[in-house]
């Protein structure tokens, strides 16, 4: 089954405790980006990857860090949590950049709370 | 600040109305995606618009690209209880590469049987 899957779907930590929530997709899609949601904003993009090895920052990149060491896989890492980083979090995924390419594929969500 | 607005914020509808939801950027626009996100769900991608006047259709879904590309809107007939959930657009700003993607607040809707 086609799917973007992420862990852990809840995690309670405390402040300054690093943590990585893993993202891996099995459509081989290029592009792969993490946003968090959080009411009355929307989702906002954190960072995005086009390809193996390029990453680049959303509209919210600080406090976080990602790499894309392979195509299936985008972790996301909080170094040193801060409660303002409590939210939903959702990776996704498309095929590229062309034409018929641009359906992003959502995952289940992390729900994170820092105390 | 949030560069793509969307209105309303809430919408409570009785079954078998009609209801649109508006998309507004402070920038031109590349192209416009719509989501659907269920209560405790994930964002579900809708469509896309790329075309300045563009207009979509999905059964009782229509979408609507301006001519400016800086406004879009998503107009639902006949609603239906399974149209419960928060609809949000995405726009990707022509200064921005084609991975950056904003979204907006959404519109949560509410449906009365």
């Amino acid at each position: 089954e086609a799917q973007v899957t992420q862990n852990p779907r809840y995690l309670i930590t405390v402040t300054g405790k690093k943590l990585t929530v893993t993202c891996s997709q099995n459509m081989n899609h290029e592009y792969m980006s993490w946003y968090r949601q959080d009411p009355g904003l929307g989702l906002r993009q954190i960072y995005y990857s086009m390809n193996v090895e390029v990453t680049d920052k959303g509209d919210v990149p600080e406090g976080y860090k990602v790499s894309r060491k392979e195509k299936r896989n985008f972790p996301l890492i909080l170094e040193s949590p801060s409660p303002n980083q409590t939210s939903l979090y959702f990776c996704a995924s498309r095929l590229g950049q062309g034409a018929g390419s641009y359906e992003q594929y959502f995952g289940p969500g992390t729900r994170l709370t820092v105390t | 600040g949030q560069q793509v607005m969307q209105i309303p914020q809430y919408q409570h509808v009785q079954e078998g109305e009609d209801f649109t939801t508006y998309c507004n950027s402070s920038t031109t626009l590349s192209n416009i995606q719509w989501y659907k996100q269920r209560p405790g769900g994930h964002p579900v991608f809708l469509i896309q618009l790329v075309k300045s006047g563009e207009v979509k259709k999905q059964k009782r879904l229509t979408f609507q690209f301006g001519e400016a590309k800086k406004n879009s809107s998503l107009h639902i007939t006949a609603t239906q209880t399974t149209d419960v959930g928060t609809y949000f657009c995405a726009g990707r700003m022509t200064t921005d590469s084609w991975g950056k993607l904003q979204f907006g607040a959404g519109t949560q809707v509410v449906v009365t049987p």
